[in-house]
């Protein structure tokens, strides 16, 4: 199975700041990688497909990149409406697998 | 557009079957796709469960393989979740969700439902 780990576990920024978060795969997954957005209480919401590609409607301050073992989610321009919590998931494999999550919060 | 409605008992004892429908609207399962369960621990991360085709192949997770079983009904457009023998570790909000192919993203999901597993 294909293992994910994403850093940092949560983060602490102020409105206007710059996030990143890490994600990495235990093998080589291509770019066969998305990321969703979790506010509390709600379903998950997907941002991001295929590592990079930005779903319809998603605010463009919501990117991401990489390819192989190692992604990064970026949020440009942090504001208070993306409290939540972020997770990846890799789709190259069987099981489908999510990364443990990074919770977001401001300062 | 599409939406997706989880419904099913939010008690279940243990040792018992708990069982969960997911109701499509805006989409006709017929047409394609493939539709899956996804579910989350409170407070942890989340976890697949497993994947149906209209055609009714599945993909299951092999961690609950010998567990689950997911059904589709066409005629109601929906699809079905059976978990078997469960413990106070099934305890978990259940979601629904289209998948993009086989293997691919979750989008969109139901709102999700809260299962208890407890005598």
């Amino acid at each position: 199975d294909i293992q994910m780990t994403q850093s940092p576990s949560s983060l602490s920024a102020s409105v206007g700041d710059r996030v990143t978060i890490t994600c990495q795969a235990s093998q080589d997954i291509s770019n066969y990688l998305n990321w969703y957005q979790q506010k509390p209480g709600k379903a998950p919401k997907l941002l991001i497909y295929d590592a990079s590609n930005l779903e319809t409607g998603v605010p463009s301050r919501f990117s991401g990149s990489g390819s192989g073992t190692d992604f990064t989610f970026t949020i440009s321009s942090l504001q208070p409406e993306d409290i939540a919590t972020y997770y990846c998931q890799q789709y190259d494999n069987l099981p489908l697998a999510f990364g443990p999550g990074t919770k977001v919060d401001i300062k | 557009q599409v939406q997706l409605q989880e419904s099913g008992p939010g008690l279940v004892k243990p040792s018992e079957t708990l069982s969960l429908t997911c109701a499509v609207s805006g989409y006709s399962i017929s047409s394609g796709y493939y539709w899956g369960w996804i579910r989350q621990p409170p407070g942890k991360g989340l976890e697949w469960i497993g994947s149906i085709y209209h055609s009714g192949s599945t993909y299951y997770n092999p961690s609950l393989k010998s567990r689950v079983t997911i059904s589709v009904d066409t005629s109601k457009n929906q699809f079905s979740l059976k978990l078997s023998s469960v413990t106070a570790a099934d305890t978990a909000v259940y979601y629904c969700a289209r998948l993009s192919g086989a293997y691919g993203w979750f989008d969109p999901w139901g709102q999700g439902t809260l299962v208890t597993v407890s005598s």
